[in-house]
């Protein structure tokens, strides 16, 4: 199976910049996504990575090292709605349909 | 963007009875769709895979059937949970994958559905 560890909750002040972290541990990488998710809300899509480097979207970008098993989403000029868990999930390469597993979020608090 | 929902958003049953939840891919058709339930202040657990035309795969630990999924066409799935009970009270979400996206693969994620057992 696949072990993905990030850290439980993270706080950071408005308009401030917030790195969060994901460690994977894997056979048959397929890809990394991130995913932002508000309490009673379903997940939504934010990013994806297979190769190594950094992918910029907006405020949000996000890297990966493949050789690492490692990954973050940076998270620029907070804003108090960035508050939310930060899901990070690997994809490995299966007769599955190429399913993903959840690591157990990160909880982001933003602060005035 | 992609966009799936889900319907009931939320639903109340007495124990013992059978829920049925839909989901839809809206603009985009889903060969496959996942489902997944998540307690509270827990992470997504993939429960299954639903496969249009064919048989879907059960993760290890869930009950094939106890949890009916049904992939009639490219754009609907369904999950029923017969003879639910409280500790089946979930929030449970299902996602579809855009193949048209290419090899970015994305999920995309309904709505959830807040099942409350009493």
């Amino acid at each position: 199976g696949q072990n993905i560890d990030q850290p439980t909750e993270m706080t950071a002040t408005e308009g401030a910049i917030v790195q969060i972290n994901c460690t994977y541990q894997t056979s048959g990488f397929n890809g990394l996504f991130w995913y932002q998710q508000h309490a009673g809300e379903a997940p939504t899509f934010l990013s994806y990575n297979v190769l190594d480097g950094l992918e910029e979207k907006g405020r949000f970008s996000s890297f990966l090292s493949r050789s690492k098993g490692y990954s973050y989403l940076l998270l620029k000029e907070l804003q108090m709605k960035d508050s939310a868990s930060y899901l990070c999930a690997v994809r490995v390469v299966s007769t599955n349909a190429g399913k993903s597993t959840f690591g157990d979020g990160t909880t982001l608090t933003v602060k005035p | 963007g992609a966009v799936v929902s889900q319907h009931p958003s939320w639903v109340i049953c007495k124990s013992g009875t059978s829920v049925k939840i839909e989901c839809r891919s809206l603009d985009f058709q889903a060969t496959t769709m996942f489902w997944y339930r998540q307690f509270p202040k827990q992470s997504l657990m993939l429960m299954a895979t639903s496969n249009e035309g064919s048989k879907a795969t059960y993760e290890q630990g869930v009950e094939k059937d106890k949890f009916l999924i049904n992939h009639a066409s490219l754009t609907l799935s369904t999950l029923t949970v017969t003879s639910a009970h409280p500790e089946d009270s979930s929030f449970y979400i299902c996602s579809a994958r855009d193949l048209g996206q290419g090899d970015t693969d994305t999920q995309y994620f309904g709505p959830g559905t807040r099942l409350t057992v009493l």
